[in-house]
């Protein structure tokens, strides 16, 4: 199976702190996305890394590939109550439009 | 970009009653995803559909699922005969313009409890 894994399963820090979410896989991939879930909600589509980039930022979004070792990592920096929820890792496998792996996800709380 | 809508935001129904989920572009794309989420577990693939024929599937989808879409706007998972085990978010994604990127787009979802 291609679908990964994040850790921690729950992360808890205080506002201003800056949390780590990492996530492995098992095959090959095109390019891996990290996406964000609300309780209850849909999932919004946060930052996109491809398989030939090892670093990716986005405001205070940054992300790190490494293929070697099939793992990513997500770093929020100067975190804020609003960032609580779940994040999940999503892989594809090949190009275009195939369907994606997700995670196991990460629910992150951030305490005001 | 904006994200799909999905309908109704809640079903409920009894075991063995057939559902329709459905999902309604903002503006015509041409692939669209169904996933599904047991509570407090992962999202599973369910289907792909472009230009109005499945284009992949996964052994969830079996024969008591069904897509289509059948006024080429609004894009439905039908479920013929429901099961407890049915019971879960239903997400339907389409695809971001720019395919190699493979960005998904998700509506808010449809929680589908069976009783």
């Amino acid at each position: 199976s291609q679908q990964g894994e994040e850790d921690p399963q729950a992360l808890s820090i205080q506002e201003g702190e800056n949390a780590t979410m990492n996530c492995s896989y098992k095959t090959s991939i095109n390019n891996l996305q990290w996406y964000r879930q609300n309780s209850g909600r849909g999932l919004v589509h946060l930052i996109l890394i491809r398989s030939n980039e090892r670093e990716k930022h986005s405001g205070r979004l940054r992300v790190t590939l490494d293929t070697s070792k099939k793992s990513s990592s997500l770093l929020i920096t100067a975190s804020r109550a609003a960032d609580t929820a779940s994040y999940f890792c999503a892989t594809a496998v090949r190009t275009g439009a195939n369907n994606l792996f997700f995670g196991t996800g990460t629910r992150l709380t951030v305490i005001p | 970009e904006p994200e799909v809508t999905q309908t109704p935001s809640h079903q409920v129904t009894q075991m063995g009653q057939e559902v329709i989920l459905r999902c309604v572009p903002i503006s015509n794309h041409l692939y669209f995803y169904w996933y599904r989420q047991i509570l407090g577990q992962k999202v599973e693939f369910l289907v792909s559909f472009y230009n109005n024929e499945i284009s992949e599937k996964s052994e969830i989808f079996d024969d008591q699922f069904s897509v289509e879409r059948p006024d080429g706007s609004n894009f439905t998972l039908k479920i013929r005969s429901t099961k407890l085990e049915d019971s879960a978010m239903y997400f339907c994604a389409r695809l971001n313009e720019d395919r190699d990127r493979n960005e998904q787009f998700f509506g808010p979802g449809t929680r589908l409890t069976v009783l």
